[in-house]
């Protein structure tokens, strides 16, 4: 079945720092989404990436799907205390399994003031 | 606007007694899935529903059941607690089967002793 890895698993960062995560998929994807979870939440909705190549810009957070829409990343400029939490990756199935996500691992962010 | 509404949000459980999760949404979405979240694990996919009357497995049902009587509540069953089954489950709803972002509950906090 398809398969979503996600890298790094952790990233601690000094506040003002940049951070990267990325995201790979076993196979083609119809769309890629992107959520945070804050420490003790629950995932909360950031972004959807569903043209290939496609680049979009939350503020301070730019977020990537790649040409063969098998890769996906999310960029943190100058990372704040408030950034802290976990990011998750969620892939979206082709053809008829279009409605179920496959998510990644996640990446844990800490950020020291 | 209530969203998605879990409960209860903590349970502790011995094993080989039984329970329902509940899960109810407000907003008229068609689409509802249950995942367990597991530490480091990311978001797995127990069930998921298209609509009232009409269930499918996830990635991990064993140990699990559905019903959809209604668009608006989709609860999940353990019949026999493992200490497996200790994770934090969420249920999470879409309006539309494609390229649609999920909103989570709250989740739900369970331990099996």
């Amino acid at each position: 079945g398809q398969q979503v890895m996600q890298i790094p698993q952790y990233q601690h960062v000094q506040e003002g720092e940049d951070f990267t995560t990325y995201c790979n998929s076993s196979t083609t994807l119809s769309n890629i989404q992107w959520y945070k979870q804050r420490p003790g939440g629950h995932p909360v909705f950031l972004i959807q990436l569903v043209k290939s190549g496609e680049v979009k810009k939350q503020k301070r957070l730019t977020f990537q799907f790649g040409e063969a829409k098998k890769n996906s990343s999310l960029h943190i400029t100058a990372t704040q205390t408030t950034d802290v939490g976990t990011y998750f990756c969620a892939g979206g199935g082709s053809g008829g399994s279009n409605y179920k996500l496959t998510f990644g691992k996640g990446t844990l962010l800490t950020v020291n003031p | 606007n209530a969203g998605v509404t879990q409960t209860p949000k903590f349970r502790i459980l011995k094993i080989g007694q039984s329970m329902t999760l509940q899960c109810a949404q407000d907003m008229n979405h068609n689409y509802m899935y249950w995942y367990r979240q597991d530490p480091g694990m990311g978001l797995k996919l127990i069930y998921y529903s298209v609509g009232a009357g009409i269930t499918d497995k996830g990635e991990v049902p064993n140990g699990y059941n559905v019903s959809r009587s209604t668009t608006e509540d989709f609860p999940l069953r353990l019949e026999l607690a493992a200490p497996s089954q200790t994770s934090v489950y969420f249920c999470a709803s879409t309006l539309t089967a494609y390229n649609q972002p999920q909103h989570f509950g709250d989740g739900t906090r369970l331990s099996i002793l």
